[in-house]
Parts: structure tokens; C-alpha cells; sequence
């Protein structure tokens, strides 16, 4: 069974970097089937893919073009686990934040418990 | 992008009866290479994540009641809960994992009337 879990913190002032970590129990980051992806929700923008990344070989990252200039996800294999870092954040950021497991080519399977980022002076 | 949008909004059914919610894509996210939509259906309630009920557009997820199910093919698709139970009050979104990037539904609150 595999297990996300979701750390970082909640609250932050505009300008600032979120930086959230999601460690994978059950299965690995290096999964040459899975990727690992990070999705947020909030009531202005509905659930918002944005982005993965994923080991095929080589590492891969996808990135929604929303946030393509801000956005770094990177897996840290020593620890089992991926990070989202989001730069100069804004109001607009504020959102649940979600970890989740894509298996194969499929849906995304499993999900972190979230996160609610808070950005605000 | 594609687009996935459902209808209605929100839902008021009564207990035991059918409730319907229909998504549709801007495109179509059947892949010709092994015939399969690629269209997911999950629930929500407060405080969590989503849950997935339905994959490939109509494949029961493990531990899902036989009550729910999804049709469909193409560009329109529909989850159908046939016989409304208490525990079903969520809300609802499907979601398209054809292309990136991945994309929702903006949702559908079903309720008890």
C-alpha cells in the first residue's frame, strides 16, 4: 500500500518561496511506471494540476505553464520522497496543496492528506 | 488544454433515488492505440483529498459500491449513483489523464433534498 505524507509549512508572506515535501512509503521515487505529482485546490481555481516529475531512464519534469516560471520539483532519492518549490508567491497562491502518485499512465492513485498554504502580509 | 466541464453545478436528489452528473471534454481522450478513455471520476468531502470511484471512464474502483458507475466514450461522459445513500453527500469532479497538462472538472456538489 502506498503511503503519502505531506510536510512543510502553512503560512507565508508574498514574495516568499513555499517549499512543501511529500515522503513516499510503498513505493519508490526512482518507479520507472509511476510519476509524482503536485496538485493544488482552492474555490477561485478548482483542482490545478501542476506539475511531476518522474524517472524514465533519465529525470523527467512536466510543468503547468500557470506556474512554468515560478515552479521546481525535484525528488530526492536518498530520502524516498519530492519537493515543490513555488517562487514569489502571491495571494493567489493560496490553495490546498496535494501531493499524489500517478501509476503507469493512469489517474492519480494516491494522495497526500494536504496542505493549506496561506499567503498573506 | 482540455477543457472538462460538468453539469449541473450542484444536485439535490432524495434518498434511493438516482443522481447523474455528466462531464464533458473539449476533446476527445479516447486513445486509439488501446481503445480506453482516459477519464477518471473522484469524490470529495470535506477535509480530504479526492477518492477515486471510476477509472478508464467506467472501471469501478476496488472497494466502491456497485451503486456507482461511469459510461461514456469520446468526449461525454456520465457517473451515475443509482440509489442515493447519506454517505454519497460529496463533491464530485472528473478528470482527464490523456495529455498534459492534467486537468478537472470544475465540480459537482451532490445533496440530500
Amino acid at each position: 500500500q502506498v503511503h503519502l505524507q505531506q510536510s512543510g509549512p502553512g503560512l507565508m508572506k508574498p514574495s516568499q518561496t513555499l517549499s512543501l515535501t511529500c515522503a513516499i512509503s510503498g513505493d519508490s521515487v526512482s518507479s520507472s511506471s509511476a510519476s509524482w505529482n503536485w496538485i493544488r485546490q482552492s474555490p477561485s481555481r478548482g483542482l490545478e494540476w501542476l506539475g511531476r516529475t518522474y524517472y524514465r531512464s533519465k529525470w523527467y519534469n512536466d510543468y503547468a505553464v500557470s506556474v512554468k516560471s515560478r515552479i521546481t520539483i525535484n525528488p530526492d532519492t536518498s530520502k524516498n520522497q519530492f519537493s515543490l518549490q513555488l517562487n514569489s508567491v502571491t495571494p493567489e497562491d493560496t490553495a490546498v496543496y496535494y501531493c499524489a502518485r500517478r501509476g503507469g499512465y493512469q489517474h492519480f492513485d494516491y494522495w497526500g492528506q494536504g496542505t493549506l498554504v496561506t499567503v498573506s502580509s | 488544454d482540455i477543457v472538462m466541464t460538468q453539469s449541473p453545478d450542484s444536485l439535490a436528489v432524495s434518498l434511493g433515488e438516482r443522481a447523474t452528473i455528466n462531464c464533458k471534454s473539449s476533446q476527445s481522450v479516447l486513445h486509439s492505440s488501446n481503445n480506453k478513455n482516459y477519464l477518471a471520476w473522484y469524490q470529495q468531502k470535506p477535509g480530504q483529498p479526492p477518492k477515486v470511484l471510476i477509472y478508464w471512464a467506467s472501471t469501478r474502483e476496488s472497494g466502491v459500491p456497485d451503486r456507482i458507475g461511469g459510461s461514456g466514450s469520446g468526449t461525454d461522459f456520465t457517473l451515475t449513483i443509482s440509489s442515493l445513500q447519506a454517505e454519497d453527500v460529496a463533491v464530485y469532479y472528473c478528470h482527464q489523464y490523456y495529455s498534459v497538462p492534467f486537468t478537472f472538472g470544475q465540480g459537482t456538489k451532490l445533496e440530500i433534498k
